[in-house]
């Protein structure tokens, strides 16, 4: 089992509409997770962390975290074709320090 | 304000040969890490230190060795590069207990 898995999608939402990215992890100690968006030929950017369980709110962008179901999703509302770009997910495994394990990444494609 | 800078940003090798991939950082991080990036794998942790004068292995530590030269520094050497060695590296720097990772621009590496 990996430990943080997605679905490397492509996912495909129309502009405007709201596009939900999800995340699994496997150790239920983790306590920090990370969205990075990450556009083609280019580094990862950090967009969102939460360490809480429940929503955090960042302009278009929404976290999300259940820790009892090991699950965190990151909303985009109102997404724009800029957003196009694939989505990668991070945990900080309990007793890793400060060390980040990703996700392969959710393509994620803002159609007009 | 550079952040983290990586060089060189393309490589070419040939089998066998070595090279150092450079990155400094300006923002007084003390963790440094090294991920390399492929297709279907995610970002994959190479090396990491945790301070001046640490270093520890990562996922994939095998083929590369690094240096921690001083605290705005840390190099990633491959010393007979082989073909599997071929990928997108990846620099980046944080505060233990942070808000994630600053990742450098990367290198692309061919090794033919």
């Amino acid at each position: 089992q990996k430990e943080v898995e997605q679905n490397s999608g492509p996912l495909s939402v129309p502009e405007g509409a709201i596009a939900s990215l999800n995340c699994t992890y496997s150790d239920r100690g983790s306590q920090s997770f990370f969205w990075y968006r990450q556009y083609s030929g280019k580094s990862p950017e950090l967009i969102m962390f939460i360490y809480s369980n429940g929503d955090k709110e960042d302009g278009r962008f929404t976290a999300q975290l259940n820790k009892a179901s090991q699950y965190v999703s990151l909303l985009i509302r109102d997404s724009q074709p800029s957003d196009s770009a694939t989505y990668l997910c991070a945990v900080n495994p309990p007793g890793t320090a400060s060390k980040l394990t990703f996700g392969t990444g959710t393509r994620l494609q803002v159609t007009l | 304000n550079a952040g983290v800078t990586q060089t060189p940003k393309f490589q070419v090798l040939k089998t066998g040969q070595s090279m150092t991939l450079q990155c400094a950082q300006d923002m007084n991080h003390n963790s440094m890490y090294w991920y390399r990036q492929d297709p279907g794998m995610g970002l994959r942790l190479i090396y990491y230190s945790a301070s001046e004068g640490t270093t520890d292995k990562g996922e994939v530590p095998n083929g590369y060795n690094v240096s921690r030269l001083n605290k705005r520094e840390f190099s990633l050497r491959l010393e007979s590069a082989a073909p599997s060695q071929t990928s997108v590296y990846f620099c980046a720097s944080s505060e233990p207990g942070s808000y994630g990772y600053t990742f450098g621009s990367g290198t692309r590496l061919t090794v033919v």
